[in-house]
């Protein structure tokens, strides 16, 4: 299916465990984004990708880690979850073409519980 | 970071016209967006703004004032359907946005 899929859709976890979010899209958009969204604090950039193997840090990446080696996909990893992680996380994508602007396209998002 | 503000929440009768505001940081500026997101929804694109004035799409209208810093979302002819959180978002380069805190919409009847 073309678009932007991020799996799983909900998980439960448990503090210490490591937790990989994945991010999948078909339209070969250069640019990729990992956003997280809490009550209080709307969308913040955790990290994100302006093509195959470059990756940058956001606004709150400490706890996260990245890694780009296709296009297509943008894996999130949280390398020792915790309580404060919980949080929906939405993945974007966006051309980096020669329009006017480039929009963010977004996935429907994961929803993780750190117990 | 770029600091984007936004009221938090308003309330408006079916039918009517309802503003949302937006601030934000003129430093690196380049252009500034508004997403729609419906309760447990992913955000939608909006609308675009990169030069000073109204841009104007359906019932959504979409202004910027770029000495201001500053942006407003105007929702004409509210619908039930429009209840939802608009987030302002403004771009400083590298297709990186940094978003408000959204402003939460409840049209009633």
């Amino acid at each position: 299916d073309a678009g932007i899929t991020q799996s799983p859709r909900y998980k439960i976890t448990e503090t210490g465990r490591q937790v990989t979010l994945m991010c999948h899209q078909t339209w070969s958009h250069s640019y990729m984004f990992w956003y997280r969204q809490d009550l209080g604090h709307g969308l913040r950039l955790i990290y994100y990708s302006a093509a195959a193997d470059i990756t940058d840090k956001g606004e709150v990446p400490d706890g996260y880690v990245v890694s780009r080696s296709k296009t297509e996909n943008f894996p999130l990893t949280l390398e020792s979850a915790t309580r404060s992680q919980t949080s929906v996380y939405f993945c974007a994508s966006s051309g980096a073409g020669r329009r006017t602007y480039n929009e963010q396209f977004f996935g429907p998002g994961t929803r993780l519980t750190v117990l | 970071g770029q600091n984007i503000d936004q009221p938090t929440e308003m309330t408006a009768t079916e039918g009517a016209i309802v503003q949302i505001n937006c601030t934000y940081q003129t430093s690196g500026f380049n252009g500034l967006f508004w997403y729609q997101q419906h309760a447990g929804e992913a955000p939608t694109f909006l609308s675009y703004n990169v030069l000073d004035g109204l841009e104007e799409k359906g019932r959504f209208s979409s202004f910027l004032s770029r000495s201001k810093g500053y942006s407003y979302l105007l929702l004409k002819e509210l619908q039930m359907k429009d209840s939802a959180s608009y987030l302002c978002a403004g771009s400083y380069g590298n297709n990186r946005l940094a978003f408000g805190k959204g402003n939460q919409v409840v049209v009633i009847p």
